[in-house]
């Protein structure tokens, strides 16, 4: 997976909960990114990151925080999560405007 | 609104045929183009970028691009049961702006 991993890989949470998601690279790139994809949507960009506490809103960032304290973690916290963010969620990096590479994916279940 | 399209598919085609699977694409300042494949379950993998009208060619991939027409596509020769997958496509705009991600093509090989 290009030196990027998620964790956990799976989660089955109740509607209400707080929920942090974990992105790990150990290339030392300074662009992350969080998405999620759902059927019918393709791959929506939730959050980025271009640097160590410096993070922006994607298109779908509502209901989504997300922390850079190092540079190589990059946190995707659902504050109180909801049935309407069951979905995949994908972290990448990237150099600038080159590729993205995209880690193993975490599957999260809001019951 | 930034848009990729895709055609969602499926696309079938008979192993060792070229399969033909397109994109394009609305913000006209677009500068670099990418094709990922994605297996089910599984996270997108890098198989090609572009960034200048004309072909590009790496092993039985091509990618096509035309600025002018918006368009870009991705030629598979000798298509193979392994290729079968989601295929998507992604634009960057200027100055490193984030990807806009296309719905996906489903290709599927058959033996």
């Amino acid at each position: 997976d290009a030196g990027i991993t998620q964790s956990p890989r799976h989660k089955v949470t109740e509607t209400g909960t707080p929920v942090t998601l974990r992105c790990h690279q150990t290339e030392n790139h300074r662009y992350m990114y969080w998405y999620r994809q759902d059927p019918g949507h393709g791959l929506r960009l939730i959050h980025y990151s271009y640097g160590v506490k410096d993070t922006d809103k994607g298109e779908v960032s509502d209901g989504y925080s997300v922390s850079r304290s190092k540079t190589e973690d990059f946190l995707l916290t659902l504050e109180s999560a909801t049935s309407s963010q069951t979905s995949v969620y994908f972290c990448a990096f990237s150099e600038a405007d080159r590729e993205e590479y995209f880690g193993p994916g975490t599957r999260l279940t809001v019951t | 609104q930034k848009e990729v399209e895709q055609n969602s598919g499926p696309l079938s085609v008979p192993e060792g045929a070229i399969a033909s699977l397109n994109c394009t694409y609305s913000d006209r300042g677009s500068q670099s183009f990418f094709w990922y494949r994605q297996y089910s379950g599984k996270s997108p993998e890098l198989i090609m970028s572009i960034y200048s009208n004309g072909d590009k060619e790496d092993g039985r991939f091509t990618a096509q691009l035309n600025k002018a027409s918006q368009y870009v596509s991705l030629l598979i020769r000798d298509s193979q049961p392994s290729d079968s997958a989601t295929y998507l496509c992604a634009v960057r705009g200027n100055y490193g702006q984030n990807f806009v991600f296309g719905p996906g093509t489903r290709l599927s090989v058959l033996p």
